[in-house]
């Protein structure tokens, strides 16, 4: 059973970088599937932020895309996201998930806990 | 973007009763690519439905998806105590969106 479990600071000073790590077990990322990355604001909905294939093709939200950056590391069976400049906005829950390869398996149905990120001084 | 909206924002039912959530994209999507997530405070969402209309594994028959184009519906048939979430949908076809929600509260 594949288990997704996010790992990084919970505080992060305005203008920094927030950087989150996603450690899979039970499944080997370099096999397949598509991982990626939804955070929740306090109180709030989710938003889906990007996603990266096994081959390490990205995809991003248009609204953030010029502050993130997801990579993969199959050696450590992870995946990490990078967001830049934060502000207190970016204050969030995030969760890395899996999708499928096919634009028709493009849902997620396998989700880490979540793990909050708050932006402050 | 697709912007998903969701109505109504709160649906105050008692157990037992029908769910009946809505899911309006602001431009077609195709039924394939549209899903439905519950999620329970202090939880990950799960998911419930894809492809509009099928069930994920797990999830009870009294879960229900249907709809095409714009508009989209889940139908809870008969509310369980452990059904009080909220849920969202998704689409999937061009990029990712989410709606905002749609709380269900026991009455």
């Amino acid at each position: 059973q594949v288990q997704l479990q996010e790992s990084g600071p919970g505080l992060v000073k305005p203008s920094e970088t927030l950087s989150l790590t996603c450690t899979v077990s039970g499944y080997s990322i370099s096999n397949g599937y598509v991982w990626g990355w939804i955070r929740q604001p306090p109180g709030k909905g989710l938003e889906w932020i990007g996603t990266i294939h096994h081959s390490g093709s990205t995809y991003y939200n248009p609204s953030l895309k010029s502050r993130v950056t997801i990579s993969v590391d199959t050696s450590k069976n992870q995946f990490s996201l990078n967001l830049s400049s934060v502000s207190a906005a970016d204050t969030a829950v995030y969760y890395c998930a899996r999708s499928g390869v096919l634009v028709a398996e493009k849902y997620f149905h396998h989700w880490g806990q979540g793990t909050l990120v708050t932006v402050s001084s | 973007e697709i912007v998903l909206t969701q109505s109504p924002g709160t649906l105050s039912l008692s157990p037992g009763e029908r769910a009946t959530l809505s899911c309006r994209a602001s431009q077609s999507v195709s039924s394939i690519y549209l899903a439905w997530y519950q999620q329970k405070p202090g939880q990950a969402p799960r998911l419930l439905i894809y492809g509009a209309s099928s069930r994920a594994t797990g999830i009870p028959d009294r879960f229900s998806g249907s709809g095409s184009g714009t508009d989209f519906t889940l139908t809870i048939s008969r509310l369980e105590p452990e059904d009080f979430a909220v849920y969202y949908c998704q689409q999937y076809g061009i990029s990712r969106t989410f709606g905002q929600g749609t709380k269900v509260e026991i009455k």
